[in-house]
């Protein structure tokens, strides 16, 4: 089965501790991507990779790190400088950045939860 | 900077009628659009996406349409079932070099009453 996988389903964090959220995806994508999700608010861009080895900040990227060192793999950090990390947090993967016809697939999310 | 709202958040219907959920964008120059669906605690299921030169897409009880100059999409779903009930969200991709993301909006949170 092809897909993308998320861990875990749920995180909590203690004040001043760092975390990190796992998307692994076996779909052979080059692009992928971390959102987040707030009540009542849209999709927001976290970071996104276009390729191994590379990767640029979105929307919100303050207060979160990433790495990608492998295709199928894009952890997601959320380091103690971001105040508010209570929400949804979403990974996708999609063919290509520069594949503008082509969606992205989504992971089934992790809800991270400050303790 | 291109902004997405979808009215209504919530919508509630009987079972078996048609409904249209609705979709605007405040800057036309986009190489697409999709619509999504998101089950409560759940990732989200791609299910039309209409290139900016294409005025609808069907897949089943679902069309979605897209009029690209006044910055609207609507999504129509006939003979909704309880099923349906979800979030749906759009998702607009701006054309610009350098700034393909993707621009979400809120949602409808839709509520098929049996």
């Amino acid at each position: 089965d092809g897909g993308i996988t998320q861990s875990p389903k749920y995180l909590f964090r203690k004040e001043g501790q760092n975390v990190t959220l796992s998307c692994e995806q076996n779909l052979n994508h080059d692009a992928m991507y971390w959102y987040r999700q707030d009540p009542g608010q849209g999709l927001r861009l976290i970071y996104y990779s276009q390729i191994v080895n590379d990767f640029q900040k979105g929307d919100i990227a303050e207060g979160y790190s990433v790495s990608r060192e492998k295709k199928e793999s894009f952890p997601l950090t959320v380091t103690s400088a971001q105040k508010n990390p209570t929400a949804f947090y979403l990974c996708a993967s999609s063919m290509g950045w520069d594949l503008l016809w082509e969606t992205q697939y989504f992971g089934p999310g992790t809800r991270l939860l400050v303790l | 900077k291109q902004e997405v709202t979808q009215i209504p958040a919530a919508l509630s219907v009987p079972e078996g009628e048609n409904l249209v959920l609705n979709c605007s964008f405040t800057d036309s120059a986009i190489y697409n659009l999709q619509w999504f669906r998101q089950d409560p605690g759940k990732g989200l299921t791609s299910l039309l996406l209409i290139q900016s030169s294409q005025r609808e897409q069907t897949s089943g009880r679902l069309n979605a349409s897209l009029d690209k100059s006044s910055g609207r999409s609507t999504l129509y779903i006939a003979a909704s079932q309880p099923g349906d009930s979800a979030t749906y969200l759009c998702a607009v991709r701006i054309s610009n070099f350098g700034n393909e993301k993707l621009t979400f909006g809120t949602g409808t949170r839709l509520t098929i009453i049996p």
